[in-house]
C-alpha cells in the first residue's frame, strides 16, 4: 500500500465549475502538506502550502487538511481551460525524514 | 528573481553510459532534493543535501550519488544507466530542513531518455 494515494483521473469539467481534488495518506507523522501544478512535460509549480490541520484560502484555490481522517483537498472555485494540467499532493515529517511523499497526481481538464 | 534552474533539459545516452545532471537552487536557499519522476507517477526522493552534506537518501542503487558545492548548487550523477533510468529528474531547492523552511520549489527538470 502506497503512503500517499490519489485518484488519478483524469478528471473533466465544464468552465467554471468547482473542482476538488483529494489524497488520503497512511503516515500519522505528516505535518506539512503541499499541492503542486504540473503542466506538460514541465517541474511541478507549488500552488498551497498548509501545515497540521485547518483551511487555507488563496484566490480561487483553498486546500484543507483533515489529520485526524488523514484527508487532505483542494479547491479550485470558478476553474478555467488553464487549469487543466496534473495536480500532485506531496507531504512531508518536517523533522527526521523530510523528503517530501508525492501522491501520483489527479490529470485535470477542464473543458471551455 | 531567479527561480531553480537545471541543466541539460534533455538527454540521449545509452545503456551503460554515465550521466551528470547539474541544479542551481533559488538564491539564499541552502537546501537541495532531487526526484526522480516517471511518466504517469508522482515524484520519488532520491537526495536530499543541506549545507553541501547529505540529509537523506532515498531507495534508489549506489549508481546514483550527487554532492552540493559551496555554493548550494548540486549536480546528480548516474552511473551504468539502465533503460529504467530515463525520467524527468527534478531539483528542489528549500531555505533549510525545518518546519516553514522546508516549502519546497522545482525547477523545469532535466528529461533523461536512455537508449
Amino acid at each position: 500500500q502506497k503512503e500517499v494515494e490519489q485518484d488519478p483521473g483524469p478528471l473533466s469539467v465544464p468552465e467554471g465549475a468547482i473542482v476538488s481534488l483529494n489524497c488520503t495518506y497512511s503516515n500519522s507523522a505528516f505535518q506539512y502538506f503541499m499541492w503542486y501544478r504540473q503542466y506538460s512535460r514541465k517541474g511541478p509549480e507549488l500552488l498551497m502550502y498548509t501545515y497540521s490541520s485547518g483551511n487555507k484560502e488563496d484566490g480561487r484555490f483553498t486546500a484543507q487538511v483533515d489529520k485526524s481522517s488523514k484527508y487532505i483537498s483542494l479547491f479550485i472555485r470558478d476553474s478555467q481551460p488553464s487549469d487543466s494540467a496534473t495536480y500532485l499532493c506531496a507531504m512531508s515529517e518536517g523533522t527526521g525524514r523530510r523528503a517530501l511523499t508525492f501522491g501520483s497526481g489527479t490529470r485535470l481538464q477542464v473543458q471551455p | 528573481d531567479a527561480g531553480v534552474t537545471q541543466s541539460p533539459t534533455h538527454l540521449i545516452k545509452t545503456r551503460g553510459q554515465q550521466v551528470t545532471l547539474r541544479c542551481s537552487p533559488i538564491s539564499g536557499h541552502k537546501s537541495v532534493s532531487w526526484y526522480q519522476q516517471v511518466l504517469g507517477q508522482g515524484p520519488q526522493f532520491i537526495f536530499q543535501y543541506y549545507e553541501k552534506e547529505e540529509r537523506g537518501r532515498g531507495n534508489f542503487p549506489d549508481r546514483f550519488s550527487a554532492r552540493q558545492f559551496p555554493n548550494y548548487s548540486s549536480e546528480l550523477n548516474v552511473n551504468a544507466l539502465l533503460l529504467g533510468d530515463s525520467a524527468l529528474y527534478l531539483c528542489a531547492s528549500s531555505w533549510g530542513l525545518q518546519g516553514r523552511n522546508t516549502e519546497a520549489f522545482f525547477g523545469q527538470g532535466t528529461r533523461l531518455t536512455v537508449v
